[in-house]
């Protein structure tokens, strides 16, 4: 069986831009999690989605924004790109967010 | 919200030797558990475990969800082991993931 799969695995863009990330789950697993991880730090949460309801948002700004789509599989959209948002985003997959969850690879965004 | 502080930040060992992490989290959690976060930013599942010992290998952790730590155990390391390693709960009743800062593990051959 697949893992969670996430694409791309690296990207660069410009300040001011806007970028897409896409995450495909286990299959059978409803729930998928979305994470930025900064160099040195511990990933920090940004969205929650289950059944395709978003159940929980993190501290993040309003240009952060998320969807799942009917098969489960989610996007990341963040726009007004910052130099700050360079960082791992990780997405992660459980059966129904309550359970073990298990991570992607990562896309590695630079903001240059 | 929920603390959750990962000690040691570092640590260097010889391989060969032994050593156990802890993570200790505020409130009380639904979930816990322990990853390996390889040089490519890839996380690994090492234990799903919110109460009880669970041993897999050379690995094995502990959770005292009453006291409110989790220890994780690494016998005879070795160079592959080296790496960051996360603990990550889900406070009761909630649904967000909290990771602590990690533990950076270095194990010289």
């Amino acid at each position: 069986d697949a893992g969670v799969t996430q694409s791309p695995t690296h990207l660069i863009k410009t300040r001011g831009q806007q970028v897409t990330l896409r995450c495909s789950p286990i299959s059978g697993h409803k729930s998928v999690s979305w994470y930025q991880q900064v160099l040195g730090q511990g990933p920090q949460f940004i969205f929650q989605y289950y059944e395709k309801e978003e159940r929980g948002r993190g501290n993040f700004p309003d240009r952060f924004s998320a969807r799942q789509f009917p098969n489960y599989s989610s996007e990341l959209n963040v726009n007004a790109l910052l130099l700050g948002d360079s960082a791992l985003y990780l997405c992660a997959s459980s059966f129904n967010g309550n359970t073990e969850a298990f991570f992607g690879q990562g896309t590695r965004l630079t903001v240059v | 919200g929920i603390q959750v502080e990962q000690s040691p930040p570092d640590l260097i060992l010889q391989e060969g030797a032994n050593s156990t992490l802890r993570c200790n989290f505020s409130d009380s959690v639904n979930n816990l558990q322990w990853f390996h976060q390889n040089p490519w930013g890839q996380l690994i599942n090492l234990f799903y475990i919110p109460s009880g010992t669970k041993q897999n290998g050379r690995l094995s952790a502990t959770t005292v969800a009453t006291e409110r730590y989790s220890l994780l155990y690494i016998s005879s390391s070795q160079t592959t082991d080296s790496g960051v390693y996360f603990c990550a709960v889900v406070p009761s009743g909630g649904f967000k993931t909290i990771f602590g800062a990690g533990t950076r593990l270095f194990v010289k051959a």
